[in-house]
């Protein structure tokens, strides 16, 4: 069975464009996390979805950040316009639906540079 | 609000010899889970050990061990028979149990296994 996925792998982009974000979790896992790495410092929540509702956004920085997840498949994380700061690894994790405790998989990461 | 941290940025250790990385945590809640997780180089992050704060009994995954200190909230990590597979970026991480599953995460420890 697939793991979690995300595209592309790297991504360097000059200040003030667009970039997208994409995570493909693993089937069947209602829960999928965005979490932001920046360099050298902690790994930091952006936000939780369920299934294509987004159950927790108190981690996205600011509205220059829009996630969707359109039919409660894969996800996408869109940064516009694109300041230096936003530099870092951007996790994707999913996990199944339940009341308790599900394992958390992540992604391998997608390491984006603003230029 | 939560609080992970982990003061060892870099570690060391010999082939073969045990290693033991240390993790803090803040907290007002008295049912959490506590986590290490492992980032080999290039690789997505895998959990390696899972503790629930209510088991008083120390988690251990073969070669893998904690020292849960509840009162002290210390989470520490031993890695005994170290190999070079174990060389990675390792993250302490907190959950409230009664959350959606969102992990706070401390700076992470790079270590090194040197043959």
């Amino acid at each position: 069975e697939a793991g979690v996925t995300q595209f592309p792998s790297h991504s360097v982009i000059e200040k003030g464009q667009t970039v997208t974000l994409r995570c493909d979790p693993i089937s069947g896992h209602d829960n999928l996390y965005w979490y932001r790495r920046v360099m050298g410092k902690e790994i930091k929540f952006l936000l939780h979805f369920v299934k294509e509702s987004k159950q927790d956004e108190s981690g996205m920085p600011n509205n220059r950040f829009l996630a969707e997840r359109t039919g409660g498949t894969y996800s996408t994380l869109k940064v516009q316009p694109a300041e230096l700061e936003d530099s870092g690894v951007y996790f994707c994790a999913s996990s199944q639906p339940g009341t308790a405790y599900t394992e958390a998989f992540f992604g391998q990461g997608t390491r984006l540079t603003v230029v | 609000a939560q609080t992970v941290t982990q003061s060892q940025p870099e570690m060391s250790v010999q082939e073969a010899e045990t290693v033991t990385l240390s993790c803090t945590y803040d907290t007002s809640e008295n049912n959490y889970y506590l986590f290490w997780y492992k980032q080999p180089p290039s690789r997505q992050m895998i959990l390696v050990i899972r503790q629930e704060a209510y088991k008083q009994q120390n988690a251990t995954e073969n070669r893998f061990s904690v020292n849960f200190q509840k009162a002290a909230k210390s989470f520490s990590l031993k890695i005994s028979d170290s190999q070079l597979g174990d060389t990675a970026m390792y993250f302490c991480a907190f959950m409230i149990s009664s959350n959606t599953g969102k992990l706070i995460f401390g700076q992470g420890t790079t270590l090194q296994v040197k043959p």
